[in-house]
């Protein structure tokens, strides 16, 4: 069965810093999807960057890259320039494909903290 | 567009009494999904559905019942509510993606419910 870990519940950094968050995964499949998504305190969920797994090179979306590592099953996410509006919860997720059906496992999230 | 609405923001419901989670969405998405949150964990699936009129169960289906009559409405019904159904729900949506697709997810705000 698939699985997604975020091993740090909460993490801090300065502002105008950089953060890496870790996310590792398990799976049988060659083809799929990652995620990242932010929660802020209005709980409504947003991503953040997206990754396909057939694509060598890692996406980038302004402020936020990831660290795509197939062969470790590894889908780090680095936040460069952190600013007091990155302080939310993420959340890594799964993309799989059964039954004919997309479905997302999440993992438990860390919190990320910015501090002034 | 206005995207995935969720009603209502917040409920307080009595052990045993029932309630239906409205989710409404614009964007003309065949699949959408009902996902729990609970206190410091991960999202899981409740129920999705690809289409009108075809549904199906996720990894924690048990207390909840839903329908989908048109693709913009997938309401969640709780019967006989129990405090172990306190927590947040958040409905989302996707257009079908077949292969290589690139759909993403779309949450509703959520619904913090509290079941006493």
């Amino acid at each position: 069965a698939q699985t997604v870990t975020q091993s740090q519940p909460e993490m801090s950094v300065q502002e105008a810093e950089t953060v890496t968050l870790s996310c590792t995964y398990d799976t049988s499949e060659s083809d799929y999807y990652l995620f990242w998504y932010k929660q802020p305190p209005s709980r409504q969920m947003i991503l953040v960057i997206r990754q396909e797994a057939y694509k060598q090179q890692n996406a980038t979306e302004n402020r936020f890259s990831v660290n795509f590592q197939k062969a470790a099953k590894s889908f780090s996410l680095k936040i460069s320039d952190s600013q007091l509006g990155d302080a939310a919860m993420y959340f890594c997720a799964y993309r799989r494909l059964t039954s004919g059906t997309y479905k997302y496992i999440f993992g438990t999230g860390t919190r990320l903290k910015v501090l002034a | 567009n206005a995207g995935v609405t969720q009603t209502p923001k917040f409920r307080i419901l009595k052990i045993g009494q029932s309630m239906t989670l409205q989710c409404t969405q614009d964007m003309n998405h065949n699949y959408m999904y009902w996902y729990r949150q609970d206190p410091g964990m991960g999202l899981k699936l409740i129920y999705y559905s690809v289409g009108a009129g075809i549904t199906d169960k996720g990894e924690v289906p048990n207390g909840y019942n839903v329908s989908r009559s048109t693709t913009e409405d997938f309401p969640l019904r709780l019967e006989l509510a129990a405090p172990s159904q306190t927590s947040v729900y958040f409905c989302a949506s996707s257009s079908l993606a077949g292969g290589r697709g690139t759909d993403t997810q779309y949450f509703g705000p959520g619904t913090r419910l509290t079941v006493l």
